[in-house]
């Protein structure tokens, strides 16, 4: 079945850093969402993509829909301690059904003090 | 209501016993999803409700899980003889369900613990 692989599966970083992290698939998505677990808590919506090539920003974090489709990635600037968590990617749109939702398994995010 | 509601927060039974978990979706959303959430793992899909149509149950792991949404509304998903492996959290997430813009917004979960 169609899967996301969602890189990399954890962090260490020290306050301040920028973080990079990506999603590729072999499907082609029609929307791309990154989302944020907390812990204790259910993932909250961060940055939605409609568009190939779309480049959009919500604060200190900046996502990118890929051309083809088939990747997007997320960056965070200057991190700080509350940015701690778990963040999944989502796809939507594969074989045009918007939804047929698929995630990544997690990019866990640990700030060392 | 202004979020996805779930209930109980937090639910520690015997091995064996049945337990409900229910979600209460955002006023209007007529798509709603449930998600099992091992400790530390992703998201794993259980079960997709999307106004009259039949559910997508593809993801439900065996014959002891079953939900069902009344009216278009809140939901209750059923584990049957439950099992140590069944604890989880289960997360439920609705949308107002429009093509090109499917935006899940999730409850806070139920955690269950399976003694």
């Amino acid at each position: 079945g169609q899967q996301l692989n969602q890189s990399p599966q954890s962090m260490f970083i020290q306050e301040g850093e920028d973080v990079s992290m990506n999603c590729t698939s072999s499907s082609i998505f029609n929307t791309w969402l990154w989302y944020k677990q907390d812990p204790g808590e259910g993932p909250v919506l961060l940055i939605a993509l409609y568009k190939a090539g779309e480049l959009t920003s919500n604060g200190r974090l900046t996502a990118q829909f890929g051309i083809t489709r088939k990747d997007s990635f997320l960056n965070i600037s200057a991190s700080i301690p509350s940015d701690v968590g778990i963040y999944f990617c989502a796809g939507l749109g594969v074989l045009g059904r918007d939804d047929k939702i698929i995630f990544g398994k997690g990019t866990r995010l640990h700030i060392l003090p | 209501g202004a979020g996805v509601s779930q209930s109980p927060s937090n639910k520690v039974t015997e091995k064996g016993k049945d337990v409900e978990l229910r979600c209460d979706p955002i006023s209007g959303h007529t798509a709603l999803y449930w998600y099992r959430q091992s400790l530390g793992q992703g998201l794993e899909f259980l079960i997709y409700f999307q106004g009259n149509s039949a559910p997508d149950k593809s993801g439900l792991p065996s014959d002891r899980f079953s939900a069902e949404r009344t009216g278009g509304s809140v939901s209750t998903l059923t584990i049957q003889r439950t099992q140590q492996e069944d604890s989880a959290v289960y997360l439920c997430a609705s949308s107002l369900y429009r093509t090109g813009a499917n935006v899940l917004t999730f409850g806070a979960g139920s955690r269950l613990t399976v003694l």
